[in-house]
């Protein structure tokens, strides 16, 4: 069974630009989950999509926003890019009803 | 205060010993909880489940002591491979937002 997907692997930016993350869950998952993980911070979690809607965002200002799409992938939009935002973006996945979130092997994101 | 603290290390074991993790965290309505093993600069990856009753999976042993809100990890006859870092992880009380801690390094030397 193919695991979560994430593209790029790499992205690297310059200050002011936006990027956009893709994530796909594993098979049969519906909900979509992304994380920060800047140097020495931890996972900071952004948001949470399932079936289609934002269901819960964390502590991130707006211009961090996303979707996810009717085949349940996801994309992860970050504008006007701060060098604070260069990190590993995580993107995990649960199927409903469970809590067990299995990760994709993220895209680091570096801003110049 | 932190949701999930936990001790960063690093734990300097040698291969064989037995070693044990805690963490505490701050959500008396936490539900869920588990532990992660993250290696250097990749995904953290699902080490197991952590039941009321205590669950075992090989030579891990996870533990749950809701009363003093703390979460243990036991890791016997430690192998060189077992060097990573382990993530306590709750659910901070409500769906869909896992609560990481910061980790705790392991290294199993030869």
């Amino acid at each position: 069974e193919a695991g979560v997907t994430q593209s790029p692997t790499h992205l690297i930016k310059t200050r002011g630009q936006q990027a956009t993350l893709r994530c796909s869950p594993i098979s049969g998952h519906t909900s979509v989950y992304w994380y920060q993980q800047a140097l020495g911070l931890g996972l900071q979690f952004l948001l949470w999509y399932d079936e289609g809607e934002e269901r819960n965002r964390g502590n991130f200002p707006p211009r961090f926003s996303g979707r996810q799409f009717p085949n349940y992938s996801s994309e992860l939009n970050v504008n006007a890019l701060e060098l604070e935002d260069s990190a590993l973006y995580l993107c995990a996945s649960t199927q409903w009803g469970t809590d067990e979130q299995y990760f994709g092997p993220g895209t680091r994101l570096t801003v110049t | 205060r932190k949701e999930v603290e936990q001790d960063p290390g690093p734990f300097n074991v040698p291969e064989g010993a037995t070693v044990a993790f805690n963490c505490t965290y701050s959500n008396s309505a936490s539900q869920s909880f588990f532990w992660y093993r993250q290696d250097c600069r990749k995904e953290p990856k699902l080490l197991m489940s952590v039941y009321s009753s205590g669950n075992e999976d090989g030579r891990f042993t996870a533990q749950l002591n809701r009363a003093s809100q703390y979460i243990s990890l036991l890791i016997r006859d430690s192998k060189l491979s077992d060097s990573a870092t382990y993530l306590c992880v709750s659910d901070g009380g409500s769906q869909g937002n896992l609560i990481f801690g910061k980790g705790t390094k392991l290294s199993v030397k030869p």
